[in-house]
């Protein structure tokens, strides 16, 4: 198993522009989630999904949209970047009995 | 919503000398609260967990307990090495349902073990 697959690593984006954070698990997980990490702030949940179909708002979802089409995929979806939005990005994912696993994180910076 | 609150924010101990990490809730719902292990540029790392119907938990040098009247539950490191300084995350969900997506995290715990 790969676990938890996170595309790109880091990511550099002006002011406005508009991108696809890629998520993928071959665990067969139900719940996926994405978290922002900042200094200082822990881990802040963005959106989450407890299965293909069904997604839901964590506490910072503005301006960030997700869909679950499958089980194995959960994008994240920047509509149009703000240098606050400047932050490591973490997918995670976990079978309903048991915490998560996380990938690899993805380094954004908002210019 | 659920709102974690975590302390200490720093924690400097000698090795070989305990560690205890606090976190309190506020959703008296909650019934699941693992324990995640970042270090530098990693990923968190899960390293235990706890549900509602247990009080304490083992696994080697880690505990964790939880005491549901008061909404808290803490981490106990014995015997600490370097190799357990890190970033140290408790989190609080409700579990066993759809609503176990919705983990919220405390905003960290960084431990320094001194040699």
């Amino acid at each position: 198993n790969a676990g938890v697959t996170q595309t790109p690593k880091f990511q550099v984006l002006k002011t406005g522009q508009s991108m696809t954070l890629q998520c993928a698990q071959d665990m067969n997980h139900e719940y996926m989630s994405w978290y922002r990490q900042d200094p200082g702030m822990g881990l802040r949940l963005i959106h989450y999904s407890v299965g293909a179909g069904i997604t839901d708002q964590g506490e910072v979802p503005n301006g960030y949209n997700v869909s679950r089409s499958t089980t194995e995929d959960f994008p994240l979806r920047l509509l149009s970047a703000a240098p606050s939005q400047t932050s490591v990005y973490f997918c995670a994912s976990s079978p309903s009995s048991s915490g998560y696993t996380f990938g690899s994180g993805t380094r954004l910076t908002v210019v | 919503g659920e709102n974690v609150e975590q302390h200490p924010s720093t924690l400097s101990v000698q090795e070989g000398d305990s560690a205890v990490i606090k976190c309190t809730y506020s959703d008296s719902a909650s019934n699941y609260f693992p324990w995640y292990k970042q270090e530098l540029g990693k990923r968190p790392q899960l390293i235990i967990d706890i549900r509602s119907n247990v009080g304490e938990k083992k696994d080697q040098r880690i505990a964790v307990t939880l005491n549901k009247t008061a909404k808290h539950f803490s981490l106990h490191i014995t015997e600490t090495q370097p190799e357990d300084s890190a970033v140290y995350f408790c989190a609080a969900t409700l579990g066993y349902g759809g609503s176990q997506g919705n983990l919220i995290f405390g905003k960290g715990t960084k431990l320094s073990v001194k040699p």
